[in-house]
C-alpha cells in the first residue's frame, strides 16, 4: 500500500494564482481531512469528508475548496492565494470507525506564495 | 470546545537521559488520547495512543498514561537516542459525531551525542 500520496511537494504561486493540491489514498479509509501547519500553531482543520459527496468546514475554511467525488481522493483547491496562505499541508485520512481511529498523513505540501 | 496544551520547546537533550514532554486536555465526555510525531520532512505518524482512563500506550519505549483525574498523557522514555530528534504532538479525539482530532502545538526534541 502508499499510503496517503500528495503532490506536488513544494509549490510557489504568485498572489491572485489558483492551484489544486492533490491527495490520495489506497485504504478504503471513510474519512478524509485537510490541514496547515504553521509554526506555534500546531495543526488546524481545514475541511474535511466522512465520505464520498459528503464535505464540511473545519477551523478555517475561508479561501479553500473542497469536493470528494471517490472514496481516495480528496483535493484541496485554492481559489486566489493569498500570502497568508504559506504554509505546510497535510492531508489524512482515518478509517471512520471510532474516536480511537489513528489518522494516516501524507507527506505534506510546502506551498509559498509572494 | 476541545484542546490540547503541551510543553513548549524546544527541549534538548543528551543521548541517554530522560525524556517527559507534558500534555493536559480539555474535553467533553470521554476522549481517545494520541502522541503522534513528525521526523524532519515528514508527515505526523501514530506513536502511541489510549483509549480510556488508566489506560498506558507504549510503542518504541516510548510511555503515556491516560489520567483522567488530572486530564493529562505527559510522554515519557527512560533514554533517548539521537533518531529520536523529531516534533511530538499530543492530540485528542472525542466521542460523538465526525471525530474531529485536536492537536497540541507540537514539541520540538533535539538529542545530541
Amino acid at each position: 500500500n502508499a499510503g496517503v500520496t500528495q503532490t506536488p511537494k513544494f509549490q510557489v504561486l504568485k498572489t491572485g494564482q489558483s492551484m489544486t493540491l492533490q491527495c490520495a489514498q489506497d485504504m478504503n479509509h471513510e474519512y478524509m481531512s485537510w490541514y496547515r501547519q504553521d509554526p506555534g500553531m500546531g495543526l488546524r482543520l481545514i475541511h474535511y469528508s466522512v465520505g464520498a459527496g459528503i464535505t464540511d468546514q473545519g477551523e478555517v475554511p475561508n479561501g479553500y475548496n473542497v469536493s470528494r467525488s471517490t472514496t481516495e481522493d480528496f483535493p484541496l483547491r485554492l481559489l486566489s492565494a493569498a500570502p497568508s496562505q504559506t504554509s505546510v499541508y497535510f492531508c489524512a485520512s482515518s478509517p471512520g470507525q471510532g474516536r480511537a481511529d489513528t489518522q494516516y498523513f501524507g507527506p505534506g505540501t510546502r506551498l509559498t506564495v509572494l | 470546545g476541545d484542546s490540547v496544551t503541551q510543553m513548549e520547546g524546544p527541549v534538548t537533550l543528551s543521548e541517554e537521559a530522560c525524556l517527559t514532554i507534558n500534555c493536559t486536555y480539555t474535553a467533553t465526555g470521554y476522549p481517545s488520547l494520541f502522541w503522534y510525531v513528525q521526523y524532519p520532512g515528514e508527515g505526523l505518524q501514530l506513536l502511541l495512543k489510549a483509549t480510556k482512563a488508566d489506560d498506558k500506550g507504549s510503542n518504541k519505549g516510548f510511555e503515556a498514561t491516560y489520567r483522567k483525574e488530572t486530564t493529562s498523557f505527559h510522554l515519557e522514555k527512560g533514554s533517548v537516542q539521537v533518531s529520536d530528534s523529531a516534533v511530538y504532538f499530543c492530540a485528542l479525539c472525542s466521542s460523538g459525531g465526525y471525530q474531529k482530532v485536536t492537536f497540541g502545538t507540537g514539541t520540538k526534541l533535539q538529542v545530541i551525542p
